[in-house]
């Protein structure tokens, strides 16, 4: 199964609230990231959070890395609706390719 | 502002029709990517390069093959296109590669292309 798995597959919720996305991963890596993607649309990265690091913000962005449970979560505070999209996790656990995961489709409701 | 573009939004191809898909990045990457993204299956890497002439095999190569005959630019090609080859392509750069300490990608806006 491929590395860098999300949960939820799909996220419905209303403006104002926060959104958590989680990533699991399966082996070792040096740095996890986070892109999102607008409808049709390429992917934009959000962050990079390495893999001696535990916890990192981007303004309304807070991740998080659990190394030892092979985790990460993403979580968007005070979401938007221009926050809907679809969140990927990313990691480099096969050497030079990052590997995506499935993605979670968030959804924020005004 | 990094900015890597593809020659098409859209495009519209018959089942055995060579097909090029262009991709171009102005801020002078080592590194671009060749993905496709289907419903349910993430992105999956098909071709990268990581350097002028350079190439490696993805996780899904056949039917496909990829030129870089410029830093810049890099080229997906369906020798026949099929209709299994229907998807969202997503051209992507770094300046590193994963691993690296700056390895972020640069992704174009993607061609949907439809093959009949």
């Amino acid at each position: 199964s491929q590395q860098g798995e999300e949960d939820p597959q799909a996220l419905s919720i209303q403006e104002g609230e926060n959104a958590t996305m989680n990533c699991s991963y399966k082996t070792s890596i040096n740095n996890l990231q986070w892109y999102r993607q607008n409808s049709g649309r390429g992917l934009v990265h959000l962050i990079l959070i390495r893999s001696n690091e535990r916890e990192k913000h981007s303004g309304r962005l807070r991740v998080t890395l659990d190394t030892s449970k092979k985790s990460s979560s993403l979580l968007i505070t005070a979401s938007r609706a221009a926050d809907t999209a679809s969140y990927f996790c990313a990691t480099d656990a096969r050497g030079n390719k990052l590997v995506f995961g499935a993605g979670t489709i968030l959804r924020v409701k005004s | 502002d990094v900015k890597v573009t593809q020659s098409s939004r859209y495009l519209v191809k018959r089942t055995g029709e060579k097909v090029f898909l262009e991709c171009v990045q102005d801020m002078d990457h080592e590194n671009m990517f060749w993905y496709r993204q289907d419903p349910g299956l993430g992105l999956r890497l098909i071709y990268f390069s990581y350097d002028v002439k350079m190439k490696e095999k993805g996780d899904i190569p056949e039917g496909y093959s990829v030129s870089r005959e410029k830093k810049e630019r890099f080229s997906l090609i369906l020798e026949s296109a099929s209709t299994n080859q229907t998807s969202m392509y997503l051209c992507a750069s770094s300046r590193e590669l994963a691993g690296d300490l700056n390895n972020e990608q640069f992704f174009g806006p993607g061609t949907r292309l439809t093959v009949l």
